[in-house]
């Protein structure tokens, strides 16, 4: 089967920096989105990623491991408007995104 | 650019009655649209994916009958709750793609539908 597994919950600092971890195990692989998600809102997207290694965009990064069917989306100088859910998504070889079922992040002061 | 609106906002509905929720992308044409469903504190569950001027393609224990799907165009899909109960409350998204290399979809800013 299909399967994206990522952390509940976490909690940060702000102004620190934290890495969300995703693992994927899909029928073949065609990239992996990571989307923000406020409270009420609809998703909004932050990074693909299809080629191992890190993308950087301002303050947020994504990095893919493919051998390792794993993701991580790192945020630096947290703020509080970060606080949010942060889904992962991979598209498999139908070019279907599988959803992961997002990571809540809170931002503390 | 990639704008996708969704109207209404916002519904509450009796049950029993339908309702109609549109997707329309703003400024390109959307040859692929997806029909999300997001229960409070849950991840986003795909409901269906449609092309347009071809029938929708539905998730397993989505019921086609319940949730019309009518791709009409390029640029508008609408979904239909029929028969509406208290269950199907919930907030409703919808995303397109544009048919291109970017497999990215853009979402709507969602409907939230209670029905009482």
């Amino acid at each position: 089967g299909q399967n994206i597994d990522q952390p509940t919950e976490m909690t940060a600092t702000e102004g620190a920096i934290v890495q969300i971890n995703c693992t994927y195990q899909t029928s073949g692989f065609n990239g992996l989105f990571w989307y923000q998600q406020h409270a009420g809102e609809a998703p909004t997207f932050l990074s693909y990623n299809v080629l191992d290694g890190l993308e950087e965009k301002g303050r947020f990064s994504s990095f893919l491991s493919r051998s390792k069917g794993y993701s991580y989306l790192l945020l630096k100088e947290l703020q509080m408007k970060d606080s949010a859910s942060y889904l992962c998504a991979a598209l498999d070889s139908n070019y279907q995104l599988i959803w992961g079922a997002g990571t809540k992040l809170i931002i503390k002061p | 650019g990639a704008v996708v609106s969704q109207h209404p906002s916002r519904v509450i509905c009796k049950s029993g009655t339908s309702v109609k929720i549109e997707c329309r992308s703003l400024d390109f044409q959307a040859t692929t649209m997806f029909w999300y469903r997001q229960f409070p504190k849950q991840s986003l569950m795909l409901m269906a994916t449609s092309n347009e001027g071809s029938k929708a393609t539905y998730e397993q224990g989505v019921e086609k009958d319940k949730f019309l799907i009518n791709h009409a165009s390029l640029t508008l899909s609408t979904l239909t709750v029929t028969s509406a109960h208290p269950e199907d409350s919930s907030f409703y998204i919808c995303s397109a793609r544009d048919g291109g290399d970017s497999y990215e979809q853009y979402f709507g800013p969602g409907t939230r539908l209670t029905v009482t």
